[in-house]
């Protein structure tokens, strides 16, 4: 079946702009996860869903950043009024459960200007 | 909190062998995974150790010491296509089973 996508593959915006990253997991993936990987870094984990609660948000790195996920499946990460230091490339990942192997997806390249 | 080190750059020569070490700190341990990640790609699973000793899937194996906190990851018969980032996982039962990402270990391949 098809694997994690997300959209759009690449952001350009200018500073102050808000910027909303779509994820669309595998289908029958009940956990989601957010990670944030800044050039040539490790992946740093920002936000996970199960289901569509998140139980822990204290890894999304500032109060301008949100997201949500509706029905168990599509998700979607809201920064607002983005600062350069946001730029990055945004990546989700899905698994079958929260403890099993994740997929990632693409990535979303956010470039702020 | 968790600590995870791994060495940021390693070069090795084709169809040699490399080990690439993790080292890491956590409590509630419940499970060690390595991810291949090409330059420009997202990262793709390749390994999980939960208990010790060694796994082996084709020219790649992964070995796990619980009491040392020590892991590595060993590549076999070097191709160049090898080159990539391979980061080290933790998933710790007292993190909600989350996975937490060492820095990544950036392997170049030369001919």
């Amino acid at each position: 079946g098809a694997g994690v996508s997300q959209s759009p593959s690449n952001k350009v915006t200018e500073k102050g702009k808000d910027v909303e990253l779509r994820c669309d997991p595998i289908s029958g993936h009940t956990a989601l996860y957010w990670y944030r990987q800044s050039l040539g870094q490790g992946l740093e984990f920002l936000i996970y869903f199960q289901g569509n609660s998140a139980p822990d948000k204290s890894g999304l790195p500032s109060d301008r950043f949100s997201a949500e996920r509706t029905g168990g499946s599509v998700s979607t990460l809201t920064i607002q009024r983005t600062q350069q230091e946001d730029s990055a490339v945004y990546l989700c990942a899905s698994s079958e459960y929260i403890s099993y192997e994740q997929y990632f997806g693409p990535g979303t390249r956010l470039t702020v200007t | 909190g968790q600590n995870i080190d791994q060495p940021t750059e390693m070069t090795a020569t084709e169809g040699a062998i490399v080990q690439i070490n993790c080292t890491y700190q956590t409590s509630g341990f419940n499970g060690l995974f390595w991810y291949q990640q090409h330059a420009g790609e997202a990262p793709t699973f390749l390994s999980y150790n939960v208990l010790d000793g060694l796994e082996e899937k084709g020219r790649f194996s992964s070995f796990l010491s619980r009491s040392k906190g020590y892991s590595y990851l060993l590549l076999k018969e070097l191709q160049m296509k090898d080159s990539a980032s391979y980061l080290c996982a933790v998933r710790a039962r007292n993190a909600g089973n989350m996975l937490t990402f060492g820095g990544g270990t950036r392997l170049m391949v030369k001919p």
